[in-house]
């Protein structure tokens, strides 16, 4: 099975900071790669497929790359919504799909 | 409007058994594949199963197979999950999700909004 690291498992940033949370695939991926944001007591929502590809009314600040392996989100100018856990999850081939760990990002 | 509501989750013994329900509406419930996904207090989001629009295909994370059983009914707009000879580490809010804009049977772009099934004697 195909294991994700996610890093950081935790961040602190302000509103306005530029951030970067990084996956990692134990092998490659061919960018079969989606980002997740999770907010207390909710269900996740799709930020981005495909690894660059922004879902359908996420803001810009969201963007993706990566390729191989090694993926990135980065939200470059954080508000404060954005405020919350971020997953990144793997699904190249078939089941099973796995997760990274989750992002925790908090407010400085 | 797209809706997904889960329904079943509860309290119960370990070994037991309990069935979780998903009820959509809001778009053709027939041709898109649905997946359980789960996440233990505290914890990070476990895929759990995936089952095709007809049925033809199935899958199970290693964690559940041979005591979950996953099905739909295409007749009546839901999905299910048959959640057997359950463990203390079963426990969990249980999400049903699917991929209906993006037509993706492995992203997915709607949930529900969770069910909790607590495994404790």
């Amino acid at each position: 099975d195909i294991q994700m690291t996610q890093s950081p498992s935790s961040l602190s940033a302000s509103v306005g900071d530029r951030v970067t949370i990084t996956c990692r695939a134990s092998q490659g991926i061919s960018n079969s790669l989606a980002w997740y944001q999770q907010k207390p007591g909710k269900a996740p929502k799709l930020l981005l497929y495909a690894a660059s590809r922004l879902e359908s009314g996420v803001p810009s600040r969201f963007s993706g790359s990566g390729s191989g392996t090694d993926y990135t989100l980065t939200i470059s100018s954080l508000q404060p919504e954005d405020f919350a856990t971020y997953y990144c999850q793997q699904y190249y081939s078939t089941p099973p799909y796995t997760f990274g760990q989750g992002t925790k990002l908090e407010i400085k | 409007e797209v809706q997904l509501v889960e329904s079943g989750g509860g309290l119960v013994k370990p070994g037991g058994s309990l069935r979780l329900s998903c009820a959509a509406s809001g778009f053709t419930f027939s041709s898109y594949s649905m997946n359980w996904v789960r996440q233990a207090p505290g914890k990070g989001l476990e895929w759990v199963s995936s089952i095709s629009s007809s049925s033809s295909y199935i899958y199970y994370a290693d964690s559940v197979k041979g005591r979950f059983t996953i099905s739909r009914d295409n007749a009546k707009n839901s999905l299910y999950l048959q959640m057997n000879s359950l463990r203390a580490e079963d426990t969990a809010v249980y999400y049903c999700g699917s991929g209906i804009q993006l037509w993706s049977t492995q992203v997915w772009d709607y949930w529900g909004q969770g069910t909790l099934v607590t495994v404790s004697s």
